[in-house]
């Protein structure tokens, strides 16, 4: 069974790089059908995807966060991270890892981490 | 400002039947299938409905979804109190290039 585990500083002072390390157990990061999205929420707030990346080297990001977002994949580690920089107290959220499944008709995000509650304050 | 639009809220009575819509353009639900995702309380949302109408392994068939142009819903018939949570539509969006959700709606029963 495939579980997702999301780690990283719990706070993250004002222009200051959040990073997050999004750990795969029970599977490959290298599997061809998958790819390694980050979503966040704000507190109270909906769902905002900010980009993915296959574990070959393609990613796409939210254009609103575009500039600011890195997205990269340790294969020797089986891990999935993410940087965000220049934060501002409007980052803070709840960061999910999750992946998505692409095939045999499915093209969803199938499996979730549990999340993990990034604050940015001084 | 979601790009997919969902009303904020819905209620129902246990065993009653409720609809939550989700509505977007041609870009996103128009031309590309629509997932949709329940999250209970403090919890990770998971995957209850893909490619417009299919339920995962272990989604019961009170929860079905469908899919016209450029708008989607889902339905859930013989309402549960276990069906409260918060649930959140989904379509890869080509014009943006990227994943876009509703705002999600609160479901409550009451």
């Amino acid at each position: 069974q495939v579980q997702l585990q999301e780690s990283g500083p719990g706070l993250v002072k004002p222009s200051q790089t959040l990073s997050l390390t999004c750990t795969v157990s029970g599977g490959s990061v290298s599997s061809g059908t998958y790819y390694w999205n980050w979503i966040r929420q704000p507190a109270g707030k909906g769902l905002e995807w900010i980009g993915r990346m296959y574990f070959s080297g393609g990613t796409n990001y939210n254009p609103s966060l575009k500039s600011r977002v890195a997205i990269s994949v340790d294969t020797s580690k089986n891990q999935v991270s993410l940087k965000l920089s220049s934060v501002t107290a409007a980052d803070t959220a709840v960061y999910y890892c999750a992946r998505r499944y692409y095939g045999s008709g499915v093209d969803a995000f199938d499996i979730w981490g549990p999340g993990t509650m990034v604050t940015v304050s001084s | 400002q979601s790009v997919l639009t969902q009303p904020p809220s819905a209620s129902g009575t246990p065993g009653q039947r409720v609809t939550i819509s989700c509505s977007g353009s041609s870009s996103n639900i128009g031309g590309n299938t629509v997932n949709w995702y329940q999250q209970l309380p403090g919890t990770a949302p998971q995957l209850l409905i893909y490619n417009n109408n299919q339920r995962p392994s272990g989604v019961p068939d009170r929860y079905s979804g469908s899919k016209s142009g450029t708008s989607a819903s889902l339905a859930i018939s013989g309402l549960q109190s276990e069906d409260e949570a918060d649930y959140y539509c989904a379509a890869w969006d080509d014009i943006l290039n990227g994943w876009v959700f509703g705002g999600g709606t609160k479901l409550t029963v009451l």
